[in-house]
C-alpha cells in the first residue's frame, strides 16, 4: 500500500540550530515528492517538490530510495521557519495526494 | 502562483440545515479540484475528488449524499453539506491542481463550518 509516514508529530529545536523533519515513504515505483508548509493561519503552500532539487528558505530535500525516505532539513532554524510540515505523494496515474500525518515545528528563540 | 479561493471563510448553521462551500481557481483552469477536511492539529484528510463535467470520486467511508460535489465549471467546485450535524463541523479545504504544473496542488484559505 502506499503511504507517508512523518514519525514526529512535533518538533522543537533552539534558534539556529539544524533542523531535519522526516518523511518515509511506502511506493511501488517511482515516487514524486512534497513537502508542504502551512504558517499559522495561512493556507498550505508548497515549499519543495524533489523533482526540481531547490534549495527554499533554506530549506532541502534528497530523496533516497534505498531507505525509502524524502527528509527536510535545514542547517540554521529561524523562527519564522515555525509551522506545520506536511509531506506529500501522489499515487501513479492520479492528481490526488496522500499527505503524512504532519509535523509541527517550533523553533525557539 | 496560481490562486484558490473559498467561500465563505466561515460560517455557522444550525443542525439540520445545508451548507454551500464554494472553491475557485481565480487565474487558471482546474479540471480537478479536491476537497479535504482538517481537524484541529491533525492532517488533511481527502474526503473527494471533483472533476469538471463528472461525477465526483469519493474517498472510502464519505457518505457522497452527504458531501455533494459539483464541479459545473472549470474554475468553480461546491461542497454542500446536507443536513449538516454537529460532528461535521470542522475545517474544508479544496486544492485545485493546474495543468501542465506538474503535479502541484493550489490550496484554497479553507472553511470553518461550525454546527451548532
Amino acid at each position: 500500500a502506499q503511504r507517508v509516514t512523518q514519525p514526529e508529530k512535533l518538533l522543537s529545536v533552539f534558534k539556529g540550530a539544524p533542523v531535519e523533519l522526516k518523511c518515509n515513504y511506502s511506493y511501488s515505483g517511482s515516487p514524486e515528492l512534497f513537502w508542504y508548509v502551512q504558517y499559522s493561519r495561512q493556507r498550505l503552500q508548497l515549499l519543495l517538490r524533489h523533482i526540481s532539487r531547490e534549495s527554499i528558505k533554506g530549506f532541502t530535500a534528497d530523496l533516497n530510495k534505498g531507505e525509502t525516505s524524502f527528509h527536510l532539513k535545514k542547517p540554521f532554524a529561524q523562527e519564522e521557519d515555525s509551522a506545520m510540515y506536511y509531506c506529500a505523494l501522489p499515487p501513479s496515474g492520479t492528481y490526488k495526494y496522500i499527505f503524512g500525518t504532519g509535523t509541527r515545528l517550533k523553533v525557539l528563540a | 502562483g496560481a490562486v484558490v479561493s473559498q467561500h465563505p471563510s466561515r460560517v455557522i448553521c444550525k443542525s439540520g440545515t445545508s451548507v454551500k462551500i464554494e472553491c475557485r481557481s481565480l487565474d487558471f483552469q482546474a479540471t480537478t479540484m479536491f476537497w479535504y477536511r482538517q481537524f484541529p492539529k491533525q492532517s488533511l484528510m481527502l474526503m473527494a475528488t471533483s472533476n469538471e463535467g463528472s461525477k465526483a470520486t469519493y474517498e472510502q467511508g464519505v457518505e457522497k449524499d452527504k458531501f455533494l460535489i459539483n464541479h459545473a465549471s472549470l474554475t468553480l467546485s461546491t461542497l454542500t453539506v446536507t443536513s449538516a450535524h454537529p460532528e461535521d463541523s470542522s475545517f474544508y479545504i479544496c486544492s485545485a491542481y493546474q495543468r501542465g504544473g506538474g503535479n502541484e496542488q493550489f490550496f484554497g484559505p479553507g472553511t470553518r463550518l461550525t454546527v451548532l
